[in-house]
């Protein structure tokens, strides 16, 4: 599975948004864009994902690059429950074992 | 509610005997998966399984042994072999063709 860079950690404002970079310069073209949150003492959840196109859902926004090398996670509007540890991942899909590195430290402040 | 659910959410062993966590889901979901977590790193895959009476190691397997009699269940056994058995346990499913996995809320292990 390709790697990911995500930086350690970054804050914003509560009702701004939020906007998650990643770097993953060696993705493949069959390889999607995953996007999970863990907040503190309980397990992940998935968030977004997608291969070639934007995508949005009722949680986030998930922007890629045209060259597929790099996306970045929105959440439109923060709130402090959004404080979270956020992966992103590559994998080539559905059934496929999940490798989560050590993620971005969102804090939203009042 | 239809989920996966891991007990207990704290456990206490001495160094030294086996302990089994426990992992059911009901969500008919085929593939399941054990990850650990240390504090401050990432999720790291111990055994995962794909359908019943079949399972492969991941990335640490070494001093754990899992069993799939069913789908539902997915029991992680942590054996005195493993060096550090300490840690945060999460399991979780995921239906095949679809891309997001559902974890469980996870079990603190803790070997004193």
């Amino acid at each position: 599975d390709a790697k990911t860079t995500q930086p350690t950690s970054m804050d914003c404002a509560e009702g701004r948004a939020a906007n998650l970079p990643c770097n993953h310069s060696t993705i493949s073209g069959n390889e999607y864009v995953y996007w999970y949150r863990q907040i503190h003492s309980q397990g992940p959840q998935y968030i977004i994902h997608g291969l070639k196109n934007n995508e949005t859902n009722e949680m986030a926004s998930l922007i890629i690059t045209e060259d597929r090398k790099s996306s970045t996670l929105i959440l439109p509007h923060a709130t402090l429950r959004d404080t979270a540890v956020y992966y992103c991942i590559v994998n080539t899909g559905a059934n496929s074992k999940l490798t989560f590195g050590k993620g971005i430290t969102l804090s939203v402040r009042p | 509610d239809g989920g996966i659910t891991q007990s207990p959410k704290y456990l206490f062993r001495k160094e030294g005997q086996n302990v089994t966590l426990s992992c059911e889901q009901n969500l008919n979901h085929d593939a399941m998966y054990w990850y650990r977590q240390d504090p401050g790193q990432g999720l790291r895959l111990i055994y995962y399984s794909q359908i019943v009476n079949d399972f492969q190691k991941g990335d640490i397997a070494e001093g754990y042994s899992v069993s799939r009699e069913k789908k539902e269940s997915f029991p992680l056994t942590v054996t005195s072999a493993q060096k550090n058995p300490t840690a945060f346990y999460l399991c979780a499913s995921t239906l095949r063709g679809s891309h997001g996995y559902t974890f469980g809320s996870g079990t603190r292990l803790t070997v004193v």
